[in-house]
């Protein structure tokens, strides 16, 4: 079966913008969390969504934010972007609370 | 003090030798995970963890949940094996703490 689908896979933006990261979970699976990864903190947690409700939410400014549709895809924002955003952004789904991640690829997002 | 230590952060080692990568964590957990990073960004689950030991190919993975340690090991390492490894426990509301991951470069 398909793997997690992340796009893009790269992503140059300026200061100021926003944007918009999408993350398509395997079938089935209807927990979707998002993380972002830079070198100086490494893997942080942004966000969980299970059935279009955000479960848990990491310790992210407002700018970040982020939603589930009815299909389990997820899209997650950055509105007012800064340099510090710059990092690889990646989606992890799973089945329920007791399975495994599956990771994707990630959203490598440069800000300049 | 971080939650989930991991060491060593960086290991070099010869293509077949035993390599052993630990990580002790503080917090009750419901399970543990260990994450391969290759270069690009990309993560691949090898094993998910609540008590004993995982074994997949030339992987094998430990859990002590009394001491609040796990153990990676590869045998027979070889250059592919290249990559960061990432520890990172479960908590009580399922989500997850991750360590700083170990960088393991394994030379022909």
């Amino acid at each position: 079966k398909a793997g997690v689908t992340q796009t893009p896979r790269y992503l140059i933006k300026t200061r100021g913008q926003q944007v918009t990261l999408s993350c398509s979970p395997i079938s089935g699976h209807r927990s979707v969390s998002w993380y972002q990864q830079t070198p100086g903190q490494g893997l942080q947690f942004l966000f969980e969504y299970f059935s279009e409700t955000q479960r848990n939410k990491g310790n992210f400014p407002g700018r970040f934010s982020g939603r589930q549709f009815s299909n389990s895809r997820s899209e997650m924002n950055v509105s007012t972007l800064e340099l510090g955003d710059s990092a690889l952004y990646l989606c992890a789904s799973r089945s329920w609370e007791g399975r495994g991640y599956t990771f994707g690829s990630g959203t490598r997002l440069t800000v300049v | 003090k971080n939650e989930v230590e991991q060491s060593p952060q960086n290991l070099t080692a010869q293509e077949g030798e035993f390599i052993t990568i630990n990580c002790s964590y503080s917090v009750g957990i419901s399970a543990l995970h260990w994450l391969q990073q290759h270069p690009g960004g990309g993560i691949v689950s090898l094993f998910m963890l609540s008590s004993g030991k995982k074994k997949h190919g030339r992987l094998i993975a430990t859990i002590n949940i009394q001491e609040k340690h796990s153990s990676l090991h590869i045998t027979a390492s070889h250059p592919r094996d290249s990559a960061v490894y990432i520890c990172a426990v479960m908590d009580s509301n399922y989500q997850l703490i991750w360590g700083a991951g170990t960088k393991l470069i394994i030379k022909p």
